[in-house]
């Protein structure tokens, strides 16, 4: 497909349990973000990468997330042992890093349910 | 910190104009984006102002005043499809992250 692709769209987990993210950006695309959106809220910067080394990993929480994005292109967000609080929808975006706007493409995002 | 203020819910019918405010705070500026997101999608862009001034594109148009750290989105003849929420968000590093704002939800009704 032609846009930022994202799996899977839903995962339900137990608190304690590991899970993964994957994020598929547009072909092309050196820089590739990772945010995470709470209900009624905008999005919160999570990490940033440009093509395979982080760029700003300011965002995340604390060192139960991880993220990598071995060759340049699809990217995993890692949560180990995951908390009730860490259920919300975490979007993948990418953009060309070329443009004058600075446009990012969103995927369609995961939305992680931790019981 | 890093702040952005912007109100949280607008209500227009049909055909109005409706122009959403946004007051940002944050450590680096860059450029001012506006993003587009309908119940359960993912954002899109609408539009990017990095100097001030006025950008036009079609129905929705969008200003930046970096002196004042305020930008808005206006929307003209509002149509139903119009209905979702908008957030500003501000790029504080050339090509870096967005830090949004908390979003503008806008109904239109008939």
């Amino acid at each position: 497909g032609a846009g930022v692709s994202q799996t899977p769209s839903n995962k339900v987990t137990e608190k304690g349990k590991y899970v993964e993210l994957r994020c598929d950006p547009i072909s092309g695309h050196t820089a590739l973000y990772w945010y995470r959106q709470s209900l009624g809220q905008g999005p919160e910067f999570l990490i940033y990468f440009q093509g395979t080394g982080a760029a700003d990993d300011s965002g995340l929480p604390n060192d139960r997330f991880f993220a990598v994005r071995p060759e340049g292109s699809v990217s995993t967000l890692k949560i180990q042992r995951t908390e009730r609080g860490d259920s919300a929808v975490y979007l993948c975006a990418s953009s060309s890093g070329t443009g004058s706007d600075n446009e990012q493409f969103f995927g369609p995002g995961t939305r992680l349910t931790v019981l | 910190g890093q702040s952005l203020e912007q109100p949280s819910e607008v209500t227009a019918v049909e055909g109005a104009i409706v122009q959403i405010n946004c007051t940002y705070q944050t450590s680096g500026f860059y450029g001012l984006s506006w993003y587009q997101q309908h119940d359960g999608g993912a954002p899109t862009f609408l539009s990017y102002n990095a100097l001030d001034g006025l950008e036009e594109t079609g129905r929705f148009s969008s200003f930046l005043s970096r002196s004042d750290s305020y930008g808005y989105l206006l929307l003209q003849e509002l149509q139903m499809k119009d209905s979702a929420s908008y957030f500003c968000a501000v790029e504080r590093a050339a090509g870096n992250k967005l830090t949004f704002g908390g979003g503008t939800r806008v109904l239109v009704k008939p």
